[in-house]
């Protein structure tokens, strides 16, 4: 059963504009939230994150935003450049255990910006 | 900072061989962990600790095994090597656990055939 769910395989969006990357969790536990980027051939990297107390988090061109209510989360990216082209993980994590616990991924959202 | 290493980049098993991947990493992190990737899924936990000498399971554990004897080396061991084991496999480090940043390694990519 997938607690962390990205719905869209991939993604095509024209450079400049901006990308919107969805993500949906079922398990309420979660409490905090990250994004990360992956390239060909490397490890993740981390993005951005986001507390459960806030519905918004912004760093540069990248803003996550969260609705709690509905279980979802979003990445926008604006304006997307050719550089952001890579697959985007959306992960999970409750703290319980003292938070020691790894992070449950979603199956990822491959970007391509179109020049 | 080399940051999270690991080795080999890539190996080819035959069922039932065994061996060791091999992570490290120089952040004097206290947090480790491994993961695995099938093709068009997301990253799995393996096997996770907490720092010298403490280990514990994550989501799926079975077909391998652990060590965390230094702060800096986190070895995955595969015994009796399956095809189902096929994947590329992700070291992580974090200085403080759930809530804190994961710094991931390039990865392995193992076949088991």
């Amino acid at each position: 059963d997938q607690q962390v769910k990205q719905n869209s395989p991939s993604l095509s969006v024209q450079e400049g504009r901006i990308s919107i990357l969805n993500c949906d969790y079922t398990n309420s536990m979660f409490d905090y939230f990250l994004w990360y980027k992956k390239y060909p051939a490397e490890g993740p990297t981390f993005l951005i994150s986001i507390s459960s107390i806030k519905d918004k988090n912004e760093d540069g061109r990248f803003t996550v935003f969260l609705n709690k209510s509905a279980k979802h989360l979003s990445l926008h990216i604006v304006p997307s450049q050719p550089g952001d082209s890579a697959v985007y993980f959306c992960a999970a994590s409750s703290y319980s255990g003292g938070g020691a616990d790894g992070l449950t991924f979603g199956k990822g959202t491959h970007l391509i910006i179109q020049p | 900072n080399a940051g999270v290493t690991q080795t080999p980049k890539f190996r080819i098993l035959k069922i039932g061989q065994s061996m060791t991947l091999q992570c490290t990493q120089d952040m004097n992190h206290n947090y480790m962990y491994w993961y695995r990737q099938d093709p068009g899924m997301g990253l799995k936990l393996i096997y996770y600790s907490v720092g010298a000498g403490i280990t514990d399971k994550g989501e799926v554990p079975n077909g391998y095994n652990v060590s965390r004897s230094t702060t800096e080396d986190f070895p995955l061991r595969l015994e009796l090597a399956a095809p189902s084991q096929t994947s590329v496999y992700f070291c992580a480090s974090s200085l403080a656990g759930g809530r804190d940043t994961q710094y991931f390694g390039p990865g392995t990519r193992l076949t088991v055939l």
